[in-house]
């Protein structure tokens, strides 16, 4: 069965930084792109940045309002991929999610989600 | 304001259908294939419609999606009280290298 599970939310202040991280089971994390979405309280779904599976060489994408600020990280042999959050800001304050993205026949999509972790930033 | 154009909110009585509407541009919507997600509140999105009008397994026939240049449409059959949730169209954008989300549709069933 396919999983996903976030850990590592919390309460950080403006300027600081956090490390979420994201379990998978159930399949070979670096066969397979992961992507990070956010959902900022009553807000609709945002996506942060992708990264992609070893015959993409693990590159990586991520949207402008956090380049630059967040990297990924990862420990295939823990089959987990870590969110690297610095400079954060007031507005990053949102449910993470990390989700599959799956890719068939030059589609992708996000078929399998994890629960989500919140982050607030807050002094 | 999100770069992909849903109706921020639709309602119709349960039995009827209703059409929720994603609208793009030729560098997004035009340029690859559309994707829909479901989310009730405090739960992550759940996988509708992937490849403009494929359904996963599990997902009931009452869902429907399709594509037409650069606007991509999920109809919605039979509409039950527990269809009442946000649904969101997504897409990959070529010329911001990014995955794109609509800002969400929500449904009441009255």
């Amino acid at each position: 069965e396919v999983q996903l599970v976030e850990s590592g939310g919390g309460l950080v202040q403006p300027g600081g930084s956090l490390r979420l991280s994201c379990g998978v089971s159930g399949f070979t994390l670096s066969e397979h792109y992961v992507d990070w979405v956010r959902q900022a309280p009553g807000k609709g779904l945002e996506w942060v940045g992708r990264s992609r599976n070893r015959a993409k060489g693990y590159s990586t994408d991520f949207a402008a309002s956090v380049k630059d600020r967040f990297t990924f990280s990862r420990d295939d042999s823990k089959s987990s991929l870590y969110l690297e959050m610095n400079s954060l800001k007031t507005e990053d304050t949102a449910v993470y999610y990390c989700a599959r993205a799956y890719r068939l026949n030059g589609a992708h999509f996000f078929d399998f989600w994890g629960q989500g972790t919140l982050v607030t930033v807050s002094s | 304001q999100s770069v992909l154009t849903q109706p921020p909110s639709i309602s119709a009585a349960p039995g009827q259908k209703v059409t929720i509407s994603c609208s793009g541009s030729s560098s997004n919507i035009g340029y690859d294939s559309v994707s829909w997600y479901q989310q009730f509140p405090g739960t992550a999105p759940k996988l509708l419609i992937y490849d403009n009008d494929k359904r996963p397994s599990g997902i009931p026939d009452r869902f429907s999606g399709s594509k037409s240049g650069t606007s991509a449409t999920l109809d919605i059959t039979g509409l039950q009280t527990g269809d009442e949730a946000d649904y969101y169209c997504e897409v990959w954008d070529s010329s911001l290298s990014g995955v794109l989300f609509g800002g969400g549709t929500k449904l009441t069933v009255l």
